[in-house]
């Protein structure tokens, strides 16, 4: 079975730009959580989505937002970057049915110059 | 909301030696503790978990045990050899309700296995 995929690998963007990340998830995981990993801040929580719902959200500014499709496809969207939001962002996919065993994308690493 | 504290924030053993890493929690509806392993540049790989109705778990070289009442876990790894060098990630989670999808994570703990 193919693992969580994510895409772009790596992104370089400009202060003020926005930008769209992708993930695919394990295929029959209809949850998909989203995580900002950095050496300061460690891993925080994003949003989580289930069929095409988002049911739980951390607490990032309304510059962050998601949607998920109908195959389960997910994307995070990041409005008017900051230089504080260079980071790994990674995305986790599990069942959905609880929150057991999430297996992770490699993550999309996002510079912001 | 939860918190999860995790110490030692590094760790060097001797190949052969035993690791272990502790993790205290502070919701006490939290009933879900998964183990993370990331390797340099790597994703986080799930190693292990244990859910809130349950003690202990073991898998090989690998064991993790919960106390509910004190609120903390741990992880312990026997026979350490050196491609177990990476960070661990505790976390932790309340099934369902307002918690869907979301691991709270301990800060990692750098772990180096010297040959």
């Amino acid at each position: 079975k193919a693992g969580v995929t994510q895409t772009p690998r790596y992104l370089i963007k400009t202060r003020g730009q926005q930008v769209t990340l992708s993930c695919s998830p394990i295929s029959g995981h209809r949850s998909v959580s989203w995580y900002q990993q950095t050496p300061g801040q460690g891993l925080q929580f994003l949003f989580e989505y289930f069929s095409e719902t988002q049911r739980n959200k951390g607490n990032f500014p309304g510059r962050f937002s998601g949607r998920q499709f109908s195959n389960s496809r997910s994307e995070m969207n990041v409005s008017t970057l900051e230089l504080g939001d260079s980071a790994l962002y990674l995305c986790a996919s599990s069942r959905g049915t609880a929150v057991y065993e999430q297996y992770f994308g490699p993550g999309t690493r996002l510079t912001v110059t | 909301g939860e918190n999860v504290e995790q110490h030692p924030s590094t760790l060097s053993v001797q190949e052969g030696d035993s690791a272990v890493i502790k993790c205290t929690y502070s919701d006490s509806a939290s009933n879900y503790f998964p183990w993370y392993k990331q390797e340099l540049g790597k994703r986080p790989q799930l190693i292990i978990d244990i859910r809130s109705n349950v003690g202990e778990k073991k898998d090989q070289r690998i064991a993790v045990t919960l106390n509910k009442t004190a609120k903390h876990f741990s992880l312990h790894i026997t026979e350490t050899q050196p491609e177990d060098s990476a960070v661990y990630f505790c976390a932790a989670s309340r099934t369902g309700g307002t918690s869907y999808g979301k691991l709270t994570f301990g800060q990692g703990t750098i772990l180096t296995v010297h040959p």
